[in-house]
């Protein structure tokens, strides 16, 4: 079946402990996207990567790190969590040819006490 | 003024009622457009994308209006499952090349029995 996995789905943490958001996509798809969604701000563009070793930043880069080592997989990394970090957090991938249609992963759900 | 806009509503409709949302964007040079759903605390699904012409996918018809600037959703024969949060997507393709998605905060549709 065609998808994007995230891993955790759930994850509490505590101020300043690194975490890292998987995120894994079967589609053999170049781009890959982090977004945030708040309440009342929409998705939010975190960053995003055109291919392998190929990252840029979004719209709200600030606080995290992303990797793009090979074409499956995209990490998220926040080095230092902090409580406005406290999101839901969803991984999105595309092919680069025909349609602009993203596959979005289920999603983590991330508080930061 | 944010870049892609929409009513947060919610739209409260009984069953079988007909309704529309609109979304306006506001860079004139953006090339494709889509609606997305997304029920409660889940991933954004592709619902439609919107072409030039106008194009229709059984009770849902989407339309875009480049002169105005703004794509609709119309929703006929409202259903209960039709409840959820409807999100319009503006790409835009800089002079690089790069794919610039943009999200609406969307709209809530509430289908009452």
């Amino acid at each position: 079946e065609a998808q994007v996995t995230q891993n955790p789905r759930y994850l509490i943490t505590v101020t300043g402990k690194k975490l890292t958001v998987t995120c894994s996509q079967n589609m053999n798809h170049e781009y890959m996207s982090w977004y945030r969604q708040d309440p009342g701000l929409g998705l939010r563009q975190i960053y995003y990567s055109m291919n392998v070793e190929v990252t840029d930043k979004g719209d709200v880069p600030e606080g995290y790190k992303v990797s793009r080592k090979e074409k499956r997989n995209f990490p998220l990394i926040l080095e230092s969590p902090s409580p406005n970090q406290t999101s839901l957090y969803f991984c999105a991938s595309r092919g680069l040819a025909g349609s602009y249609e993203q596959f979005f992963g289920p999603g983590t759900r991330l508080t930061v006490l | 003024r944010k870049e892609v806009e929409q009513d947060p509503g919610p739209f409260n409709v009984p069953e079988g009622a007909t309704v529309a949302f609109n979304c306006t964007y506001s860079n004139s040079a953006s090339q494709s457009f889509f609606w997305y759903r997304q029920d409660c605390r889940k991933e954004p699904k592709l619902l439609m994308s919107v072409y030039s012409s106008g194009n229709e996918d059984g009770r849902f018809t989407a339309q875009l209006n480049r002169a105005s600037q703004y794509i609709s959703l119309l929703i006929r024969d409202s259903k209960l499952s039709d409840s959820a949060t409807y999100l319009c997507v503006v790409i835009l393709l800089d002079s690089g090349g790069s794919y610039i998605p943009t999200f609406g905060r969307g709209t809530s549709l509430i289908v009452h029995p």
